[in-house]
């Protein structure tokens, strides 16, 4: 089993739409979960960095960790043809070098 | 505010040849250095990283290998590229609380 799973995809809304990424995991020690932007040929880029369980908000983005269903998930509100890309997830027990990574959800927002 | 650069954008070279790609962090003492590959639909392997000068750690046998000469500088290289080392390579940096990538370098070989 891999240690983290992610939907690939592609996932196709249209403009305006609530979009929901999502992640499972199966180590319980991770407590730090990441969400990562990845436009096509670019690095991808921190888009919310959440520590152990609960909500985090920042703008139209709400990351949410579940961690008893070993859950993550990434909502993105009035979904905008600039947040077409790749969606990945990350998570580590620790502040160290062991990061898990996702494969990445690619995302196509139709205007 | 940290900035991390990567060169070349993008590389295409034989098989066999060497490689050198270069990375470089400003902003920041000490980081945290490591080099990933990103192929088509596997996610983001970790090749290397390092947690100072000269002190490199490899977590996957390959025939790639990578060296830290400065503080902000961390260099991935080959002596002789295989068809499969072609992919997107990644350098990141990290604090603790999260890992910030390179604007990467796409090589394909040939």
């Amino acid at each position: 089993q891999k240690e983290v799973e992610q939907d690939p995809g592609p996932l196709s809304v249209p403009e305006g739409a609530i979009v929901s990424l999502n992640c499972t995991y199966s180590n319980s020690a991770f407590q730090y979960f990441m969400w990562y932007r990845q436009y096509s040929r670019k690095g991808p880029e921190l888009l919310m960095y959440t520590y152990s369980s609960g909500n985090k908000e920042d703008g139209r983005f709400t990351a949410q960790v579940d961690k008893s269903s070993k859950y993550i998930s990434l909502f993105i509100r009035d979904s905008q043809p600039s947040d077409s890309a790749t969606y990945l997830c990350a998570m580590s027990a620790n502040t160290g070098n062991q990061f898990y990574f996702g494969t990445g959800t690619s995302l196509t927002v139709i205007p | 505010s940290q900035t991390i650069h990567q060169w070349p954008a993008t590389l295409v070279q034989p098989v066999g040849s060497p490689l050198s790609l270069e990375c470089t962090v400003e902003g920041t003492s000490n980081p945290n250095l490591y080099w990933y590959r990103q192929a088509a639909g596997r996610g983001l392997q970790l090749l290397f990283y390092s947690v100072g000068i000269g002190q490199i750690s490899s977590e996957v046998p390959q025939n790639l290998s990578a060296s830290r000469p400065q503080d902000r500088q961390f260099i991935l290289s080959s002596k002789k590229l295989l068809l499969s080392d072609s992919g997107f390579y990644l350098c990141a940096w990290s604090t603790g609380t999260g890992r910030f990538f390179g604007p990467g370098t796409r090589l394909t070989v040939l």
